[in-house]
């Protein structure tokens, strides 16, 4: 177990809708980053955030947003939801350097 | 660019026996490395890294491979088990805030 968990597990939504998912990172971890993994692809990168700020982002619209909270938990927003949203959103939390990430279970969006 | 696998290879090998898996990187700037495992319907979990100044590191029955020249990885698991069943990733880091995963390759274990 890394100590990473995200809620919910499963979520449908309608296109247009909006979204928020969750993510607990491990105790002292300052880094958590948020990765969109379509089906049989390797994760893709959306962006990072340390200590509360944001610290990269990828290839991802504005409509991606996300937030971190002093008690490492952090919250990815999806605002108007696109069918080609539909994936597993995984969190990854990391020390310091933020290099070694360990993942939650991740969050299957299906948006119809 | 970023490498984004549309088909994932397959090994199938013997339980007991060798696997090994290859990764080709994208990024020469990238400086560190990192495996992961992933069972069907959970998240990527951690299995070994290494770092650029390196060509080899082992951890239990794993060893992961580093050739920058050609800017390729692999995953070395040794007496393959059932529960290596599995996609197998690997990453780069080209800069401390993003991983880049490659395609990815599932190995199925038969007994």
């Amino acid at each position: 177990e890394t100590g990473v968990t995200q809620s919910p597990t499963h979520l449908i939504k309608t296109r247009g809708q909006q979204v928020t998912l969750r993510c607990s990172s491990q105790s002292g971890h300052n880094t958590v980053s948020w990765y969109q993994q379509a089906l049989g692809q390797g994760p893709q990168f959306i962006f990072q955030y340390y200590r509360e700020e944001e610290n990269g982002r990828g290839n991802f619209p504005p409509r991606f947003s996300g937030l971190q909270f002093p008690n490492y938990s952090s919250e990815l927003n999806v605002n108007a939801l696109e069918l080609d949203d539909s994936a597993l959103y995984l969190c990854a939390s990391g020390g310091d350097r933020g290099e070694t990430q360990y993942f939650g279970p991740g969050t299957r969006l299906l948006v119809l | 660019g970023e490498s984004v696998g549309l088909h994932l290879p397959t090994l199938s090998v013997q339980e007991g026996d060798n696997s090994i898996i290859n990764c080709a990187y994208s990024n020469s700037a990238s400086d560190y490395f990192i495996w992961y495992k992933q069972e069907s319907g959970k998240g990527p979990q951690f299995i070994i890294d290494i770092r650029s100044n390196m060509d080899k590191r082992q951890g239990q029955r794993v060893t992961v491979l580093l050739n920058k020249t050609v800017k390729h990885l692999s995953l070395q698991i040794a007496a393959t088990q059932p529960g290596d069943s599995a996609v197998y990733f690997c990453a780069e880091t080209p800069r401390s805030d993003k991983l880049i995963f490659g395609t990815g390759t599932r190995l199925q274990v038969f007994p």
